[in-house]
């Protein structure tokens, strides 16, 4: 069966320096995301992706994050100067259609910023 | 008002029994409902849909949604212990590439 792939399952980094969060999504899926969740908290809206370009971004989607699609699998998170509290789970999810609905999600990478 | 209201629990239902899950929405946009499952420590999985208002069934699970009301539950028949999780209720929003925005979540816990 299908599935997104995200690496890396966990990364430990110091507070300032840049990640990158990789996924690759389900091979025919059109519609890309980033969600995160804090420890205990609720899954949270990053950025959507479509066509290339991002569709909707929320507040916490700030300057300090970017995401690319550079080539035709990959689709990317990058923070540039990680804060400590970015330390979340990031899961990627992709969906075929905006009217499937369905989000099929990653098994996430959880960041920790020391 | 939030987005998307749960009751965050645990709700402790021994098992057999029908575990009651519910959500409350702000958005009156909102056209799809979406139920998902999430274990601890792992991603969240889809387990139901629902369109329209009324019932959809679902072998053991019954989604119910209400629009006039904002409402949207989820009933479990016959809970199992692997029904232990946390559900999340999300609304889709509205066009391209609309996202979900999720819940807090329920946490069900079904005892032996």
């Amino acid at each position: 069966e299908p599935e997104v792939t995200q690496t890396p399952s966990h990364q430990v980094t110091q507070m300032g320096q840049e990640v990158i969060l990789r996924c690759v999504p389900i091979s025919n899926h059109l519609y890309f995301y980033w969600y995160r969740q804090i420890l205990g908290q609720k899954v949270e809206f990053l950025v959507s992706f479509y066509n290339n370009e991002i569709s909707e971004k929320s507040e916490i989607f700030d300057d300090q994050f970017s995401v690319e699609r550079p080539d035709g699998s990959n689709f990317t998170l990058k923070i540039r100067s990680t804060k400590l509290e970015d330390s979340a789970m990031y899961f990627c999810a992709s969906t075929e259609g905006v009217n499937t609905g369905e989000l099929f999600f990653g098994e996430g990478s959880r960041l920790t910023v020391l | 008002q939030k987005e998307v209201e749960q009751n965050s629990g645990p709700l402790s239902v021994p098992e057999g029994a029908i575990a009651s899950l519910n959500c409350t929405y702000s958005d009156r946009g909102s056209q799809s409902f979406f139920w998902y499952r999430q274990y601890s420590g792992k991603s969240p999985e889809l387990i139901m849909f629902i369109y329209s208002n009324g019932d959809k069934e679902d072998g053991r699970f019954t989604a119910q949604l209400n629009k006039a009301s904002q409402y949207v539950s989820l009933l479990i028949r016959d809970s199992q212990p692997s029904d232990s999780a946390t559900y999340l209720c999300a609304p889709s929003g509205t066009g391209t590439a609309s996202k979900l925005t999720f819940g807090t979540g329920t946490r069900l816990q079904v005892t032996l």
